[in-house]
Order: C-alpha cells, then structure tokens, then sequence
C-alpha cells in the first residue's frame, strides 16, 4: 500500500530554471514532511521539511509547499544548478510512529 | 559534529548464512532507525529503536532483527540470508528527545550487502 507517491520518475531542466518536483500523500496522519536528495549507493540527504501546521517552508534555494486538503507536496529548486542531478525522495511520517515512509524517488537531470 | 556512520560499508555473503551491520548515531540522537533500498521496492521501514526499546517494526520476516545499546549505536541482524535480501541498507537517526514525537532523520551512507 503506497501512502506516499511520486508520479513523476523523472524531469529534466535547463539550469538556471526552476525545478518542480510533486508528492502525493494519502494517510491524514502524516504530520512532517521531508525531501532528500540521494546519489547512487550512498545515502539519502536531507534537503528539507515542513510540519503540518505550515504550508510553507523556505531554506535557501528550496522551497517546500504543504497542500493538506488535496494531500499534496511539492519542492521547487531555484535556481537549477547542474549539482541539483540526482534522485530526489519526497517522505512523510506521522507522530505517533517516526517511522518514514517513502516515494518511488524522481530523477532529476539539470542540463546545461 | 560527525555524520551517522555505518560499517560495513560492502558485504558479501551467501545464501544460508547470517549478517550483521553496524550503525553509530550523530553524538546525542537516541532514535536510531533502519531501512531497506532495493531496486523493486524502494525505501523500506525496518524498525526503530529508542532508548534500547523497539519502537515501530515494518513488515518485514522475523529474520530481521535488531537492538540498542546504551550508548545509542544500533546493530542490524538478518538470518539465513535470502537472494532477495541483498540490498542498501541505510541506518538514520534523529534527536528526538522523546518516546513521542517526529524530528528530521540523517542518514548514513549505507551498506551494500550482496547475497550470492
């Protein structure tokens, strides 16, 4: 049962533009949310989070927007910078377990 | 501060026999949780540990287990290993300073365990 989902295996974008990235949650338990950026064969690093009272969170180039009514999350990477290419995962846990549950991860390629 | 580290960072074993991987939590974090990264499933839960007690456990075969100790390093053990237990095997932990509650997890870099 896929409580957290990334529809969009993959994007490209030119650098210097913005990098949207979208998640889809359907447990109403969720109350934190995160994004990591993972390169191959080495572990997931954390880029951002959100809590469920906000719906918005900005660090730097990264900016992370909370929808609760639709279930939904997004990343928005400003500018794109050819570092940015990897996998990003969106997760989402809940409270009561810290348990992370995890979507199927979109690549991301910035091209020059 | 030093990051989570993990050691291991490659194994190699075959099938049948027993594993098992280390974890140390960044200096004060006393959660310590374990996930699974295969190609097909993706990131998985395995459990979470907290002051020594399991916390949370996924779904995942009574082959897997895992403990605590007092100084929070953590040690993940899988049994009679399986083909399809060869996978990334990442140890997060969080400062969460509660039995309760949720706080940002880091990640080590991971073991690459090959079943052959």
């Amino acid at each position: 049962d896929q409580q957290v989902k990334q529809n969009s295996p993959s994007l490209s974008v030119q650098e210097g533009r913005i990098s949207i990235l979208n998640c889809d949650y359907t447990n109403s338990m969720f109350d934190y949310f995160l994004w990591y950026k993972k390169y191959p064969a080495e572990g997931p690093t954390f880029l951002i989070s959100i809590s469920s009272i906000k719906d918005k969170n900005e660090d730097g180039r990264f900016t992370v927007f909370l929808n609760k009514s639709a279930k939904h999350l997004s990343l928005h990477i400003v500018p794109s910078q050819p570092g940015d290419s990897a996998v990003y995962f969106c997760a989402a846990s809940a409270s009561v377990s810290r348990k992370l549950q995890f979507g199927a991860g979109t690549q991301v390629v910035v091209t020059p | 501060k030093a990051g989570v580290t993990q050691t291991p960072r490659y194994l190699i074993k075959t099938r049948g026999q027993q594993v098992t991987l280390s974890c140390s939590p960044i200096s004060g974090h006393r959660s310590v949780s374990w996930y699974q990264q295969t190609p097909g499933q993706g990131l998985q839960f395995l459990f979470e540990y907290f002051s020594e007690t399991q916390r949370n456990k996924g779904n995942f075969p009574g082959r897997f287990s895992g403990r605590q100790f007092s100084n929070s390093r953590s040690e993940m053990n899988v049994s009679t290993l399986e083909l399809g237990d060869s996978a990334l095997y990442l140890c997060a932990s969080s400062q969460i300073q509660g039995a309760f509650g949720t706080d940002t997890q880091y990640f080590g870099p991971g073991t690459r365990l090959t079943v052959l």
